[in-house]
């Protein structure tokens, strides 16, 4: 059974700092893994997809590295702003249940001008 | 572009009603998912519709049901709820059967039992 972990559960950071958000999963049998933001009582904002086959995805200052070998995925968001306050999610798809997501509970991050 | 929809955003209901949410998949997209995200957790999947027909489940009663309607849009319905039932529900749809692809979700709605 797929177990997806995210630590640490909160952050605090100040601003111009590089943020380290680590997401570990049990299965390495992965389809793809998702990252997204989500900010208080909202929905999620998908942020990058990174399928099996790749070993990093890059969009503006949000880097998401994968290593399925050892079932981790990290993601580094680089001089974060106020404005990245969220909690950030990770999910995998495994190969066994297509079309399904398995969350991670969530890093909590707060970024202090 | 409208992205995935979701309505009503807010909803109140007693123990033992019942509940109907409804969701509309961003352009294109043929697939549907329901997640619940209770306070503080990751999202948990409930169920994925496509081409009209539950096509899987995860570990979530009876008493959660669901359609997809030929213009790819659905509905969650819950019965006789439970306290336990407050929650996030989110709805996620897809493009090209959503076994393989990103997923886009919507706001939620915030269904709280009394």
């Amino acid at each position: 059974k797929q177990e997806v972990t995210q630590i640490p559960a909160a952050l605090s950071v100040p601003e111009g700092e590089n943020l380290v958000l680590n997401c570990s999963f049990t299965d390495s049998a992965i389809y793809n893994l998702q990252w997204f933001r989500q900010d208080p009582g909202k929905g999620l904002t998908s942020l990058l997809l990174i399928q099996s086959s790749q070993r990093e995805q890059t969009s503006g200052r949000l880097n998401a590295s994968l290593d399925k070998s050892s079932g981790r995925s990290t993601l580094y968001i680089a001089a974060s702003q106020p404005g990245d306050s969220a909690t950030y999610l990770c999910a995998v798809m495994t190969t066994d249940s297509w079309g399904k997501l398995q969350f991670g509970a969530g890093t909590q991050v707060v970024v202090t001008p | 572009d409208a992205g995935v929809t979701q309505s009503p955003t807010h909803l109140i209901k007693t123990r033992g009603q019942q509940v109907t949410l409804r969701c509309s998949p961003k352009s294109g997209h043929d697939t549907v998912s329901w997640y619940q995200q209770a306070l503080g957790q990751g999202p948990q999947f409930i169920f994925q519709y496509y081409e009209e027909e539950e096509r899987q489940r995860g570990n979530f009663p009876d008493r959660f049901s669901g359609h997809q309607f030929p213009n790819y849009s659905s509905e969650l319905n819950v019965n006789a709820l439970l306290l336990g039932d407050s929650a996030l529900y989110l709805c996620a749809s897809s493009p090209g059967g959503g076994r393989t692809d990103e997923q886009f979700f919507g706001p939620g709605t915030r269904l709280t039992v009394l």
